[in-house]
């Protein structure tokens, strides 16, 4: 069965430094979305993406967020410069082209900002 | 604001009990919600669905109802099982482009044999 991927699963960065987190969707899917979970706390919506552009983000996803589908099958989440607050697991998930409730999600990137 | 959340953070049960897990929202003109499964080091799978024009909605070894008069939704188990360990999440798709998710704050069920 067709699943999402996401590397690399656990990333450790210094506060400041770039981060690019990447995932690759199920292949015949076109809406593509990331989310974030604080330690203990509910999964968060950042951002959806179709058609090579945002379709919508949360308040999360500011000017230090950016999302890119730079050839057919990757779509990256790119953090300019970690916060501490940045700590969580990054989930992507992609959904078919109408079905769009119900998202396929990858295993996670654990990414913790020391 | 809207908001969907649940009544129990922790649910224990003995394999073979069914189990039941509670949701809240606040949007009355919510019309659809999805219940979600996370277990430990994954992320969340898809398990059931329901659109506000049904009170209930059958799959395998799993049933939602929705009780729009109240704005609860619950999640019912039969005959757990210890692969049912998990934590539980109720969500509802919003924004603009429809694909948003709103998450519950979930619940963490653990299934003893």
């Amino acid at each position: 069965e067709p699943e999402v991927t996401q590397t690399p699963s656990h990333q450790v960065t210094q506060m400041g430094q770039e981060v690019i987190l990447r995932c690759v969707p199920i292949s015949n899917h076109l809406y593509f979305y990331w989310y974030r979970q604080i330690l203990g706390q509910k999964v968060e919506f950042l951002v959806s993406f179709y058609n090579n552009e945002i379709s919508e983000k949360s308040e999360i996803f500011d000017d230090q967020f950016s999302v890119e589908r730079p050839d057919g099958s990757n779509f990256t989440l790119k953090i300019r410069s970690t916060k501490l607050e940045d700590s969580a697991m990054y989930f992507c998930a992609s959904s078919p082209d109408r079905v769009i409730y119900e998202q396929y999600f990858g295993p996670g990137t654990r990414l913790t900002v020391t | 604001g809207e908001s969907v959340g649940l009544h129990l953070p922790t649910l224990s049960v003995q394999e073979g009990d069914n189990s039941i897990i509670n949701c809240a929202y606040s949007n009355s003109a919510s019309d659809y919600f999805i219940w979600y499964k996370q277990e430990s080091g994954k992320g969340p799978q898809f398990i059931i669905d329901i659109r506000s024009n049904m009170d209930k909605r059958q799959g395998q070894r799993v049933t939602v109802l929705l009780n729009k008069t109240v704005k609860h939704l619950s999640l019912q188990i039969a005959a757990t099982q210890p692969g049912d360990s998990a934590v539980y999440f109720c969500a509802e798709p919003g924004g603009t482009s429809y694909g948003k998710l709103t998450f519950g704050q979930g619940t963490i069920l653990t299934v003893h044999p």
